[in-house]
Parts: structure tokens; C-alpha cells; sequence
């Protein structure tokens, strides 16, 4: 596609309940990052890949969050046992290769825990 | 760790005067960036500072590196109320960014 496409839009869920949120690339970017972006904060990095595996993980807050990226293009981001602290903007991007440029971000998922 | 720091980070300025947002960084890198995010949007690319002395401009914007102070400015001329947003700078060391907390800009009449 024309730019980095990410679904749900909007997402509005329980205390408890998994939720997939996904990202679809700019075609030919080998690069794919997840961003968390809270109100009135910087994005704040969780994860990014080179292809299908991820490059580093280190931003990612604990084992509730995981991520795929099973044919390097398409990436899944997973949180499971969702808590009210998880709510917000998730950001995805990507670049042609890690290091390589720019970024260029999705319109971001905006998740709600209630 | 990487820290990234962005000063001011609220700026309320008048139509046609100039200023400069600072970010500083604590780790040697020779790769910076400047995003614009409007509210309840995503971020939109401005500037990619590659090398120490890099210097880009861009209408009324213009950023520029110095690697050895390990300091980036953005600097807004004659400003208009179009530029109202928050600008983010961030850091790459690793292969991603590292963002600072972003300056929010409010440019009045």
C-alpha cells in the first residue's frame, strides 16, 4: 500500500481479555517497529524487526506483550491479560532497513481498557 | 540508556517572531530526526540529520546537529499559526528511534 496501515482503529476492550493489533508495512520496507505513544508523551519503543525477526525487544514492559512478524511483512502485535495501564495509542512503522532512514508511522491503534 | 531531552516542552509563541527547540541526547549517535504530530494524529517526517554539522531547511523550519555536543535545534522563523503541533526529535543507536518528550508548539495572533 500507499503508507504504513494499521487495524483496529480503535479498539475498546475489558480488563483481562487478549487483543491482536495489526500493521501492514509499506511494501519493500524490510523494517517494522511498534511505537506506545501515551497522552501528552513521546512514542515509546517496544519492538522492532529486520524481516521476520525481531532485532530488538527490549521496549517491550513484560511477558503480556509479544509480537510476529511471520513472513516479514505483516506484523501482529499481542498483549494478553490486558490491564487499564496498557491503554493507548500503538503506534507501527517502518523503513526501508533499520538504520537506513526515516520511519515512516501508521495512524496508530488506539486501545481502551476498561 | 539513551535519554533524549527536549527543551521547552510548551512553547507559546506570537505570529512572526523566531525561536529555537533544543534537544539534547546522551549517548553518541550521528543519526537524528524531527517529526511534527498534530493532535490526534501520527507522526509526519520533517528532518533526517545525518552527519555532525548537518544542516536542512525546510519553509520556516530549520534544524541542524552538532554530534560532538550531542545537541540537535529546530529553529522557527517568522512563525505562523500553521506550525501549532508538538515536534518530536529522536535518536537512533540501535536501529530505532528513541524520542524525546516532544515541544508543544501554540503559535497565536
Amino acid at each position: 500500500g500507499a503508507g504504513v496501515s494499521q487495524t483496529p482503529s480503535n479498539k475498546v476492550t475489558e480488563k483481562g481479555k487478549y487483543v491482536e493489533l495489526r500493521c501492514d508495512p509499506i511494501s519493500g520496507h524490510t523494517a517494522l517497529y511498534w511505537y506506545r505513544q501515551s497522552l501528552g508523551q513521546g512514542p515509546e519503543f517496544l519492538i522492532y524487526f529486520q524481516g521476520t525477526g525481531a532485532a530488538d525487544d527490549s521496549g517491550l514492559p513484560n511477558d503480556r506483550f509479544f509480537a510476529v512478524r511471520p513472513e516479514g511483512s505483516v506484523s501482529t502485535l499481542k498483549i494478553q491479560r490486558t490491564e487499564r495501564g496498557d491503554s493507548a495509542v500503538y503506534l507501527c512503522a517502518s523503513s526501508f532497513s533499520a538504520g537506513a532512514g526515516e520511519l515512516f508511522f501508521g495512524e496508530g491503534s488506539r486501545l481502551t481498557v476498561l | 540508556e539513551l535519554k533524549v531531552e527536549q527543551n521547552p516542552l510548551f512553547l507559546s509563541m506570537q505570529e512572526g517572531k523566531n525561536y529555537t527547540i533544543y534537544c539534547n541526547y546522551s549517548t553518541t549517535s550521528d543519526r537524528l530526526y524531527w517529526y511534527r504530530q498534530d493532535p490526534g494524529k501520527s507522526l509526519e517526517s520533517l528532518f533526517v540529520l545525518l552527519s555532525n554539522g548537518a544542516v536542512k531547511q525546510e519553509g520556516r523550519l530549520m534544524a541542524s546537529l552538532d554530534t560532538k555536543a550531542r545537541l540537535s535545534t529546530l529553529h522557527i522563523t517568522a512563525a505562523v499559526h500553521d506550525l501549532s503541533a508538538t515536534y518530536f526529535c529522536a535518536v537512533d543507536i540501535t536501529g530505532a528511534l528513541n524520542f524525546g518528550k516532544g515541544t508543544s508548539l501554540l503559535v497565536t495572533p
